[in-house]
């Protein structure tokens, strides 16, 4: 089993300040199969990035995925208020799926 | 636009069964595939399984193999996970989801509680 862990656990910012989350995996990655999702209180997750680097249609290209191997990220520009969130990544290379613990984007 | 529209809410004793349903539309069901994702209170996402959209053949995760089922019916458009066996670790939100691997759509979730 891959095992994603994710860094920081809780990133503190303001509105308009740029958000850099990493995800890092126990063994490589096939294919950089990594994705990542937004998931907001009481919601579901939502798709944001998938392939490492690929986003997912309609999202803003204020999103950016980006990594290889082991070492993944995701860094989201200029933060609006919306993007206050618990942030997961994911590995779909192995045969059994797995996410990271999230990492939360929280306002300062 | 794709929906995914699960059932309700339900609680279960330890030992019972459940099964959740995910009525689809917006695409077509029988070329897409469909996984179940689940979510304990306070953890991570938790994959379960996948079904084949056309085929119907399943895979699961093996810590569920034995008490977990995905089955469909393409004549529905509707997906199903029933999960044996329960216990009150089995307390969470239950997912379906539409892909093999990427979660491209998920529904809006159904609380599972088990609860003596």
């Amino acid at each position: 089993e891959i095992v994603l862990t994710q860094s920081p656990g809780t990133l503190s910012l303001s509105p308009g300040e740029r958000a850099t989350l990493s995800c890092r995996a126990s063994q490589s990655v096939n294919s950089n199969y990594v994705a990542w999702y937004q998931q907001k209180p009481g919601q579901a997750p939502r798709l944001l990035v998938h392939g490492a680097s690929s986003r997912a249609t309609g999202i803003s290209d204020r999103f950016s995925g980006g990594g290889s191997g082991t070492d993944f990220t995701l860094t989201i520009n200029t933060l609006e208020p919306e993007d206050f969130a618990v942030y997961y990544c994911q590995q779909y290379g192995d045969s059994l799926i797995t996410f990271g613990p999230g990492s939360k984007v929280e306002i300062k | 636009q794709v929906q995914l529209v699960q059932s309700g809410a339900e609680v279960k004793k330890p030992g019972a069964s459940v099964k959740v349903s995910c009525k689809a539309s917006g695409y077509s069901f029988d070329r897409n595939d469909m996984q179940w994702v689940r979510q304990a209170p306070g953890q991570r996402l938790e994959w379960m399984g996948w079904i084949h959209g056309g085929y119907g053949y399943t895979r699961y995760s093996q810590k569920f193999q034995g008490r977990v089922s995905i089955t469909s019916d393409t004549s529905a458009s509707t997906g199903y996970m029933e999960l044996s066996s329960l216990r009150s670790e089995d307390t969470a939100v239950y997912y379906c989801v539409r892909g093999e691997r990427v979660g491209w759509d998920w529904g809006q979730g159904t609380l599972v509680t088990v609860s003596s």
